[in-house]
């Protein structure tokens, strides 16, 4: 079965640097998501992205965030200036198209981001 | 602010044991509700539910919805070691969104041989 695959698992920075997250999402998927899940806490959403742009973001993803597909089958998040709090899981998504009735995300295993 | 709320946040249970899991929701806009399952890392999809009443069910794990009620509730029965996980129960808005779908807390499930 296809699956959505995100490098690395686990991530450690320093406080301030920039750190890319990887996703490969499911090939002939065309709504991608990051979401993110601090210890402990709930899984929140973060952006979700088509045709090359973001749909909807939340609170959450402010200016220090952004996301690309650099190419037909990457999908990064980047955090410029990482702060502590910043330290989650971070879980990328898929779908084949826009939530309707029929469809539903796909979650990649997750990077695990650790600032310190 | 849309809301889910998940209950119990644990249950122990031996095998066995039937469990049953609860979600209810408040929402401005509401399309569906899925059930993952969340084993170490990548949550996996359990079930999607649309319509009240109408019950999905796949081996041991049942779900249903209550759209007037604004709940739905994850059945496991005869459970096993392997079905230990986090349950999640997340709402996906209608009109305009394009994903965000608002998660409860979990509930975190262990069964004991």
């Amino acid at each position: 079965e296809p699956e959505v695959t995100q490098t690395p698992s686990h991530q450690v920075t320093q406080m301030g640097q920039e750190v890319i997250l990887r996703c490969v999402p499911i090939s002939n998927h065309l709504y991608f998501y990051w979401y993110r899940q601090i210890l402990g806490q709930k899984v929140e959403f973060l952006v979700s992205f088509y045709n090359n742009e973001i749909s909807e973001k939340s609170e959450i993803f402010d200016d220090q965030f952004s996301v690309e597909r650099p190419d037909g089958s990457n999908f990064t998040l980047k955090i410029r200036s990482t702060k502590l709090e910043d330290s989650a899981m971070y879980f990328c998504a898929s779908s084949p198209d826009r939530l309707t009735l029929n469809e539903k995300l796909f979650f990649g295993s997750g990077t695990q981001l650790s600032v310190l | 602010e849309d809301k889910v709320v998940q209950s119990p946040l644990s249950l122990v249970v031996h095998e066995g044991d039937t469990v049953t899991l609860n979600c209810s929701y408040e929402v401005t806009n509401f399309r569906s509700l899925l059930w993952y399952k969340q084993e170490k890392k990548a949550p996996t999809f359990l079930f999607m539910l649309t319509s009240s009443g109408i019950e999905k069910k796949s081996g041991r794990l049942s779900s249903i919805l209550d759209k007037k009620e604004l709940f739905s509730i994850l059945n496991i029965t005869a459970t096993q070691t392997g079905d230990s996980a986090v349950y999640l129960c997340a709402v996906v808005p209608g009109g305009t969104s394009y994903g965000k779908l608002t998660f409860g807390q979990g509930t975190i499930l262990t069964v004991h041989p």
